[in-house]
């Protein structure tokens, strides 16, 4: 079946190392999004790509770093630069010719 | 700047009607997409408008005036499965391609 999946659901982390969350889908979609969302608030964009090899700043990119080498997909690394990188990390992607984007299960990023 | 607003919270009780109101200022706007959220889960998508006017599929409408900025999800015939969080996300399109931005969500509560 054609969907768009993370992992993994739920990752623990010290203070101070980096780490990937991957974002994988065979939607052949060409955008793809990474958000950020804490307790009670919406989602926040963190970078997107529209298409393999190039990418944009969001709204809060700093303390994160993404790569698009493949169509399939866009992993996002959540380094050590970022402050407070404890929350739940959601992945969508959407064909620009289509109206909505679909959206991964999240990882929830608890770092300690 | 980008600026979506929509109440935090909001009460209702089985099979009652309410209506959740989204204001936004953006430039680019390219469509306008309201998503349910359940907690810990993905955003699914419910609605989509790009043209002012009414949308109606089943109990959930969406409702579009782009000249005031604004717009509504009316939720009919509430069951307590409708008890999430309703996102309203304006597509913004810009030099670097469209990009999703999420407004912060209204928590809804229905009650028997």
């Amino acid at each position: 079946d054609g969907g768009i999946t993370q992992s993994p659901k739920y990752l623990f982390r010290k203070e101070g190392q980096n780490v990937t969350l991957s974002c994988e889908q065979n939607l052949n979609h060409d955008a793809m999004y990474w958000y950020r969302q804490d307790p009670g608030q919406g989602l926040r964009l963190i970078y997107y790509s529209q298409i393999v090899n190039d990418f944009q700043k969001g709204d809060i990119a700093e303390g994160y770093s993404v790569s698009r080498e493949k169509k399939e997909s866009f992993p996002l690394t959540v380094t050590s630069a970022q402050k407070n990188p404890t929350a739940f990390y959601l992945c969508a992607s959407k064909e620009d010719s289509n109206t909505e984007a679909f959206f991964g299960q999240g990882t929830r990023l608890t770092v300690v | 700047g980008q600026n979506i607003d929509q109440p935090t919270e909001m009460t209702a009780t089985e099979g009652a009607i309410v209506q959740i109101n989204c204001t936004y200022q953006t430039s680019g706007f390219n469509g306008l997409f309201w998503y349910q959220q359940h907690a810990g889960e993905a955003p699914t998508f419910l609605s989509y408008n790009v043209l002012d006017g009414l949308e109606e599929k089943g109990r959930f409408s969406s409702f579009l005036s782009r000249s005031k900025g604004y717009s509504y999800l009316l939720l009919k015939e509430l069951q307590m499965k409708d008890s999430a969080s309703y996102l309203c996300a304006v597509r913004v399109l810009g030099q670097a391609g469209t990009a999703l931005i999420f407004g912060k969500g209204t928590t809804l509560s229905v009650s028997s």
